[in-house]
């Protein structure tokens, strides 16, 4: 398995401001994933980011609330916009190592208090 | 529509017995299917998977089985230790690797507490 590193590991933050979550593989990997998982609720996933082309966002989500980056092979962001208290989750990023498996290695996630 | 459903929010099992967790899913097209252990405060671990060609996988004291007719899975953990106290999570993909999408889809978890 890899090391997946997040950045912050947590944060509170006012209405309508915007927080950029980092992430950081210490290996190149294609697929990398964002999830969402709000107080005692499962994880969501967000949205798929592949280096070198737009983010895939699952229903439900936009790109306006949730820009993606995805600059090379080894990290990508999520910003979280115009936050609100329904934002207040806890954000996962996980790779896919492996393209023979469906296997995710995830992050320690970063927790999101919105004022 | 829960695709991936977890019906047990809670599981209290004594050290050294079994712990058996399930999971139920309800798309056909899930061909791969994960367990992860949670702890407060961090992400999420991977335990163990199985892909559907197989009925059971095995990974020192952690088993998951597979039963396609049921669209049931379950995973063992013996003997339980009290480290094992965690969430739960099993997910499932429509695809076993290769160029597919990658997509998981998690139940809602089950809390394992192991009793010293």
């Amino acid at each position: 398995s890899a090391v997946i590193s997040q950045k912050p590991s947590r944060d509170i933050c006012q209405r309508g401001t915007s927080l950029t979550i980092q992430c950081q593989v210490d290996s190149q990997v294609t697929m990398m994933f964002w999830y969402r998982q709000q107080p005692g609720q499962s994880l969501t996933l967000i949205a798929t980011a592949n280096q070198g082309s737009e983010a895939t966002y699952e229903s439900g989500f936009v790109i306006d609330k949730f820009p993606i980056s995805r600059p090379n092979l080894t990290f990508s962001t999520l910003t979280v916009s115009n936050m609100s208290p329904e934002d207040s989750s806890i954000y996962l990023c996980s790779a896919r190592l492996d393209t023979a498996t469906d296997t995710q290695y995830f992050g320690p996630g970063t927790r999101l208090t919105v004022l | 529509d829960q695709q991936v459903k977890q019906n047990s929010p809670s599981l209290s099992v004594q050290e050294g017995r079994i712990s058996i967790l399930n999971c139920d899913y309800t798309n056909s097209m899930f061909d791969y299917f994960l367990w992860y252990k949670k702890y407060p405060a961090e992400g999420p671990t991977f335990l163990i998977s199985i892909s559907s060609i197989k009925d059971k996988n095995e990974d020192g004291r952690f088993t998951v089985f597979l039963n396609k007719s049921a669209k049931h899975l379950s995973l063992h953990i013996v003997p339980s230790q009290p480290g094992d106290s965690a969430v739960y999570f099993c997910a499932a993909s429509g695809n076993a690797g290769g160029t597919s999408y990658g997509k998981l889809t998690f139940g809602q978890g089950t809390i394992l507490t192991v009793h010293p």
